[in-house]
């Protein structure tokens, strides 16, 4: 049963372009939503949360929009880089401090 | 600051044998957590701790233990490999009152 799902496996954008990576949840209780960043032979890196009382978070380049109704946020980067092409996971953060991480998606970004 | 450091980065086992997956933190976090990644699959929590002394199961805990008598290290037991945990080993930790997690860099682990 997956809580968090990315139903994009892969991205591809143009340098200078928006992308827009998604994600959708089930479970209403989740209170915190973060995007992790992976490169091959590396550990996630954290890029940006948002509470669940927001809708809502920026920093620099990068931009979270959740929509709880809809359960669903997406992160958004523009312009997005050569440098961004990385694994994106979106995670939700369940009680006990625990996160719940989706499969992950390729974004690729073209110069 | 070294953050979370883990070893080895790469170990090949044969059926039945055991290994340990070292982790240590130098952030003085309280939270430690294991998970692993399948390919194509996300993040899956293995084992966490709340603190030294204090451990409980994740998501896939059969065929792993873990202890914490530090609050710097989690190691990661594995007692008989089985080919299903070839897979890759990540040991993240998190401070109390934060809620992202940093994550070490990763043990890829063949088991034939």
């Amino acid at each position: 049963d997956q809580q968090v799902k990315q139903n994009s496996p892969s991205l591809s954008v143009q340098e200078g372009r928006i992308s827009i990576l998604n994600c959708d949840y089930t479970n209403s209780m989740f209170d915190y939503f973060l995007w992790y960043k992976k490169y091959p032979a590396e550990g996630p890196t954290f890029l940006i949360s948002i509470s669940s009382i927001k809708d809502k978070n920026e920093d620099g380049r990068f931009t979270v929009f959740l929509n709880k109704s809809a359960k669903h946020l997406s992160l958004h980067i523009v312009p997005s880089q050569p440098g961004d092409s990385a694994v994106y996971f979106c995670a939700a953060r369940s009680y006990g401090n625990k996160l719940v991480f989706g499969a992950g998606t390729i974004l690729r970004v073209k110069s | 600051n070294a953050g979370v450091t883990q070893t080895p980065k790469f170990r090949i086992l044969k059926i039945g044998q055991s290994m340990t997956l070292q982790c240590t933190q130098d952030m003085n976090h309280n939270y430690m957590y294991w998970y692993r990644q399948d390919p194509g699959m996300g993040l899956k929590l293995i084992y966490y701790s709340v603190g030294a002394g204090i451990t409980d199961k994740g998501e896939v805990p059969n065929g792993y233990n873990v202890s914490r008598s530090t609050t710097e290290d989690f190691p990661l037991r594995l007692e008989l490999a089985a080919p299903s945990q070839t897979s890759v080993y990540f040991c993240a930790s998190k401070d109390r009152g934060m809620h992202e997690q940093f994550f070490g860099p990763g043990t890829r682990l063949t088991v034939l």
